[in-house]
């Protein structure tokens, strides 16, 4: 497998432009999250999906931000409009799900995408 | 909300010297994890303790557990070069182990 695949790798934009990032989850796994790396905040959760439902997004940060997963292989994180402060690294990440004996909870991280926002 | 609170935020040793980072959490947990981060690439899961362990090791890697204190620590013994990374540790909060939080990292620099 070719693991987490987030695209695009770097992304910039002025402010005011809809910005749109995707991430294409390991097979098979059933959970994804995003991530916002910065270096004042370090690494915060945005939102994660369990089978392409959204379980908690309490750490989006406003209405301009969204993310669907409209099926098992596929992921988007939108900012519209987006503003200066947003510009951070975006870190998609997969992982197997709960049960059986074996820990799944190993999350498996993109190589994320650096965004700036001028 | 940040779950683990590593220390120190940055720790410079010399190559061949042990490094240890810390790291502390709140909230009950089913396993811990630590992870590192070289610059510019996504985080990599180094090793997983489950809450019923107190010590585990991988390689040159050895992890501890103190429920009681709820605190972990991270020893990467005979420290080389490309051993400089930031790391992090990782728990899941409650009984929903894919909800997992990571702490500010220790930022770990490796002179040759």
């Amino acid at each position: 497998d070719a693991g987490v695949i987030q695209s695009p790798r770097h992304e910039v934009t002025e402010m005011g432009q809809e910005v749109t990032l995707r991430c294409k989850p390991i097979s098979g796994h059933d959970y994804l999250f995003w991530y916002r790396q910065t270096m004042m905040r370090g690494l915060e959760l945005l939102i994660y999906f369990n089978n392409n439902v959204p379980i908690d997004d309490s750490g989006m940060p406003e209405d301009r931000f969204s993310a669907k997963m409209p099926n098992a292989s596929f992921s988007t994180l939108k900012i519209q409009p987006s503003e200066p402060r947003d510009s951070a690294v975006y870190f998609c990440a997969s992982s197997l799900g709960t049960g059986g004996r074996k820990a799944k909870n190993i999350q498996y991280f993109g190589a994320g995408t650096r965004l700036s926002v001028l | 909300s940040q779950q683990g609170e590593e220390d120190p935020q940055a720790l410079s040793i010399q190559e061949g010297e042990n490094a240890t980072m810390n790291c502390s959490y709140k909230t009950s947990i089913n396993n811990l994890q630590w992870y590192r981060q070289n610059s510019g690439r996504g985080l990599v899961h180094l090793i997983l303790i489950r809450s019923n362990e107190r010590e585990k090791h991988s390689g040159r890697l050895r992890v501890t557990l103190d429920t009681s204190k709820k605190s972990s620590s991270l020893l990467i013994t005979a420290s080389r070069a490309a051993d400089t990374a930031s790391y992090f540790c990782a728990t899941a909060r409650g009984y929903n182990n894919n909800d997992m939080r990571f702490g500010a990292g220790t930022r770990l620099t490796v002179k040759p």
